[in-house]
């Protein structure tokens, strides 16, 4: 069990740039969540797949965004036009079934 | 509709102390519960989860909670703190079918020597 990998830790970007960030789960683990984190809050669900297929959408995840999960193994989640207002720690987490959600530590994103 | 509150924003204890976060939830059905912690810049950890049996669930680092149907709480407790326990304490509640996280504002805990 190596736990969930994000990659990057920490992205700067330019207002009006993509950006793309991976989410590697626990191998055995078919389901996959992103989450978005904003200071002084708690996480917000953004998005949720089991195996390849995206199941749910929040309604945060605007047009702008979108998340894929091909093979059902690794995720990405892409960002597209960035705004200020997109600035936040993304999480991703993983679990098989209902139990045992294991979170990534995180991409942290600051758009200037 | 879901929701879960923890009413304290932040706490400060002296090491040694005991403590007790607070977490009230909102939920129709019977509700999966579980407390993360978080250290800053960094993930969530599992502290401890609560999914059916027993109301007095134990975790790690020496934390425990209990589920109170009748006052749909679940409130973290540890005897005694250590500096290390300084961090941000979030409680959340999943939906029966397991899809979705939903969680509190948090509460910061700081630890005075």
């Amino acid at each position: 069990d190596t736990g969930v990998s994000q990659d990057p830790r920490h992205k700067i970007t330019k207002r009006g740039q993509n950006v793309t960030f991976r989410c590697d789960p626990i191998s055995e683990h078919n389901r996959l969540y992103w989450y978005r984190q904003t200071l002084g809050q708690g996480p917000e669900f953004l998005t949720y797949f089991q195996n390849e297929a995206q199941l749910e959408k929040s309604r945060l995840l605007s047009d702008r965004f979108s998340a894929e999960r091909p093979k059902g193994s690794f995720s990405t989640l892409e960002i597209q036009r960035t705004e200020q207002g997109d600035s936040a720690m993304y999480l991703c987490a993983s679990s098989r079934g209902q139990g045992g959600y294991t979170f990534g530590s995180g991409t942290r994103l600051t758009v200037v | 509709a879901q929701s879960v509150t923890q009413p304290d924003i932040h706490i400060t204890v002296s090491e040694g102390a005991s403590l007790e976060l607070r977490c009230n939830y909102s939920y129709g059905a019977t509700p999966y519960l579980f407390w993360y912690v978080q250290s800053p810049g960094q993930g969530l950890q599992l502290l401890l989860k609560y999914f059916s049996g027993d109301t007095l669930v134990q975790g790690i680092k020496g934390f425990e909670a209990e589920f109170k149907r009748s006052q749909s709480s679940f409130n973290l407790r540890k005897p005694s703190v250590h500096w290390s326990d300084a961090a941000e304490y979030f409680c959340a509640v999943v939906t029966n079918t397991g899809n979705q996280f939903y969680f509190g504002t948090g509460t910061s805990l700081t630890v005075i020597p």
